[in-house]
């Protein structure tokens, strides 16, 4: 079975600094990927960044960035230059193959609330 | 280019009564997925839809059912409501027919159920 872990529940963040979102993953499969997404208090899921297992480089996606340590099973979402925009709930995900037969969904983390102070 | 749709915003329901959520995917997605996020659970998987099949369900009673058309939309329905089953319903949609593990899901705005 796969696993999200995001242990920080809240984070807090200056405007114009950089934050990092931790997040590790628990997964027996060689391919599998790693999603983080927004989510507002408006309540929609916000696509913001994707690494594949297989990925040799770290995702970058404008301010958004993907620390992938395999190894240590870790994705952490990295923003840069934070905007009072970027306060809201972040979350986690994975999508796990087996066998090359995907299941289809995605395994959530518990989400991270940041808030970005003025 | 158009996002992923679902009606209504809101519903709110009785329990006993059926609910049925709908769902338009991006132009071009087969895929269609469903997620229930209740306060204190998280974002828990539902139902897969692909092709107008139903290619994966999670951990939920037979209750919550759905389907897809033609035109890839899905209905989610849920019958027999029960109080916990108040939540935002998250639908989304995604482009590969396969479901690949590198398929991004694209949501919907989502549709707050509330049972009383």
């Amino acid at each position: 079975a796969q696993k999200i872990t995001q242990t920080q529940p809240g984070m807090f963040v200056q405007e114009k600094e950089a934050v990092t979102l931790d997040c590790t993953y628990d997964t027996s499969d060689p391919s599998y990927g790693l999603f983080w997404y927004k989510q507002p208090s408006s309540g929609e899921m916000i696509f913001l960044i994707y690494q594949g297992s297989y990925d040799q480089q770290n995702a970058t996606e404008g301010r958004y960035s993907l620390n992938f340590q395999k190894a240590r099973k870790s994705a952490n979402l990295v923003i840069s230059a934070s905007q009072l925009g970027d306060s809201a709930m972040y979350f986690c995900a994975m999508r796990e193959t087996a066998g090359g037969t995907s299941y289809g969904k995605l395994t959530f983390g518990q989400g991270t609330i940041l808030t970005v102070h003025p | 280019e158009a996002g992923v749709t679902q009606s209504p915003t809101h519903l709110i329901k009785t329990r006993g009564q059926q609910a049925t959520l709908r769902c338009s995917p991006i132009s071009g997605h087969t895929s269609v997925y469903w997620y229930q996020q209740a306060l204190g659970l998280g974002l828990q998987f539902l139902l897969w839809y692909d092709e107008g099949e139903e290619r994966n369900r999670g951990n939920f009673p037979p209750r919550f059912s759905g389907r897809q058309f033609p035109n890839y939309s899905s209905e989610l329905n849920v019958n027999a409501l029960e109080l916990e089953d108040s939540a935002l319903y998250l639908c989304a949609s995604s482009l590969l027919a396969g479901g690949a593990s590198t398929d991004t899901q694209y949501f919907g705005p989502g549709t707050r159920l509330t049972v009383l």
